[in-house]
């Protein structure tokens, strides 16, 4: 149980244009989805934490206009990349939590390769 | 703030041998650990968490780890390593809410 699917696994896009990438829960429903990014050979970064029918909360330095974030459901959450550039070229990671609170498990999705050219 | 160090970016060992992945984290209470593995192509999967109770935790694939809370250490062990064991190790911890600081990884090589 407790898997997580990302789509599209690749995506390469023109720079200006917008790019959805989907998580989803596949086998329970998610209160709390973050969506993270990971540079080459780097650690994993949060960008922001949604939960179901509010806000996404921002990290500090990550654009929200250029990253939406909706969590329309328990079991969907999308990051939609704005006018996207070379710099936001990158691999997005999304992970979904069953719960709220501290210390809960959080399951990974496979990643989103984001290839702005 | 919580932060997390993994002082090694690359460990190769030969199968069979033992293996132990050093994380190092800083939180002033006691913290939530976690380690999880990432392969090629795959999503991070967790390999076990630490939450209070008994120090010595086991995971899957038989692996386990060691909190100490006198060294802020949760080294990750296994005694022998099978070649499926190479991927990229990440700890992590988290705090008082539901966020998680993720270590730099550590990349394990296995050599026949």
């Amino acid at each position: 149980g407790a898997v997580v699917s990302q789509h599209p696994s690749r995506v390469i896009c023109k720079s200006g244009t917008s790019v959805k990438i989907e998580c989803r829960s596949l086998d329970f429903q998610a209160t709390t989805m973050f969506w993270y990014r990971q540079f080459p050979k780097q650690s994993l970064m949060l960008m922001a934490t949604s939960n179901e029918g509010s806000k996404a909360t921002y990290e500090q330095g990550v654009e929200k206009d250029k990253f939406l974030i909706n969590h329309a459901s328990l079991t969907l959450s999308t990051l939609t990349v704005t006018s996207a550039h070379p710099e936001d070229s990158s691999f997005y990671i999304c992970s979904a939590s069953r719960g709220r609170a501290a210390g809960d498990t959080q399951y990974f999705g496979p990643g989103t390769r984001l290839t702005v050219l | 703030a919580q932060s997390v160090t993994q002082p090694d970016i690359h460990i190769t060992v030969s199968e069979g041998a033992s293996l132990e992945l050093r994380c190092n984290y800083s939180y002033g209470a006691t913290p939530y650990l976690f380690w999880y593995v990432q392969s090629p192509g795959q999503g991070l999967q967790l390999l076990l968490k630490y939450f209070s109770g008994d120090t010595l935790v086991q995971g899957i694939k038989g692996f386990e780890a060691e909190f100490k809370r006198s060294q802020s250490s949760f080294n990750l062990r296994k005694p022998s390593v099978h070649w499926s064991d190479a991927a990229e190790y990440f700890c992590a911890v988290g705090g008082n809410t539901d966020k998680l600081i993720f270590g730099t990884g550590t990349r394990l090589q296995v050599f026949p």
